[in-house]
């Protein structure tokens, strides 16, 4: 099925351990995002890829890093985990030239770190 | 960045109630959009407004951009048990592929059969 897939769905880090989140699309978007969801917070930018080949910073981006490995994936690691990284991760794609319109959201990644 | 203020953060209702939340901001955005979001889902677009003044509907919803650009609602007529879920109110700036858009904190919908 078309859309934004991410994995895994869910995962329990211990402080200090490294993972990458993963994040796939197939509707051919060129823009991706990475956002991580905290109650009472609503949605906060952690990294962004305007295009293959380029990512720029958010407005949470230290703790994490990003890679644009080709259009269709965007992934993002967490080189030494902490608690405060405890979230629900989302990946977005969007349509070029659609603005706001063309976002479309994974499902999730539910993470926490002890 | 901009800071946008959903209200209420909660709300319990009665099965065919009217429901209304919104949104406001100390600045200005081009964009209005309203999102739900199911549980252990990701948001899906419900209704977006490029237009001060506008006023949209889709089905049951309907969303009004506000005319100083600042603040946006969305009403749900006549609710049924599969709106629960959170909702969304987002801001953006501009209409291109960048990072300016910002998001509420979400209004948590709980609907009594």
């Amino acid at each position: 099925n078309a859309g934004v897939t991410q994995t895994p769905k869910f995962q329990v880090l211990k402080t200090g351990q490294s993972m990458t989140l993963q994040c796939a699309q197939d509707m051919n978007h060129n823009s991706m995002y990475w956002y991580r969801q905290d109650p009472g917070m609503g949605l906060r930018l952690i990294y962004y890829s305007a295009s293959e080949g380029t990512t720029d910073k958010g407005e949470v981006p230290n703790g994490y890093n990003v890679s644009r490995l080709n259009k269709r994936e965007f992934s993002l690691r967490l080189e030494s985990a902490a608690p405060s990284q405890t979230s629900v991760y989302f990946c977005a794609s969007q349509l070029p030239g659609q603005g706001a319109n063309g976002y479309t959201f994974g499902s999730g990644t539910r993470l926490t770190v002890v | 960045g901009q800071q946008l203020n959903q209200s209420p953060q909660s709300m319990f209702i009665q099965e065919g109630e009217d429901v209304s939340m919104n949104c406001t901001s100390s600045s200005i955005f081009n964009t209005w959009l309203w999102y739900k979001q199911d549980p252990g889902e990701g948001p899906v677009l419900l209704i977006a407004l490029y237009k001060a003044g506008e006023l949209t509907s889709n089905g049951r919803l309907t969303a009004q951009f506000g005319i100083t650009r600042k603040d946006s609602f969305l009403n749900i007529s006549a609710s049924i048990p599969s709106d629960v879920g959170i909702y969304f109110c987002a801001g953006q700036l501009g209409q291109s592929n960048n990072n300016d858009m910002r998001f509420g904190a979400g209004t948590r919908l709980t609907v009594k059969p």
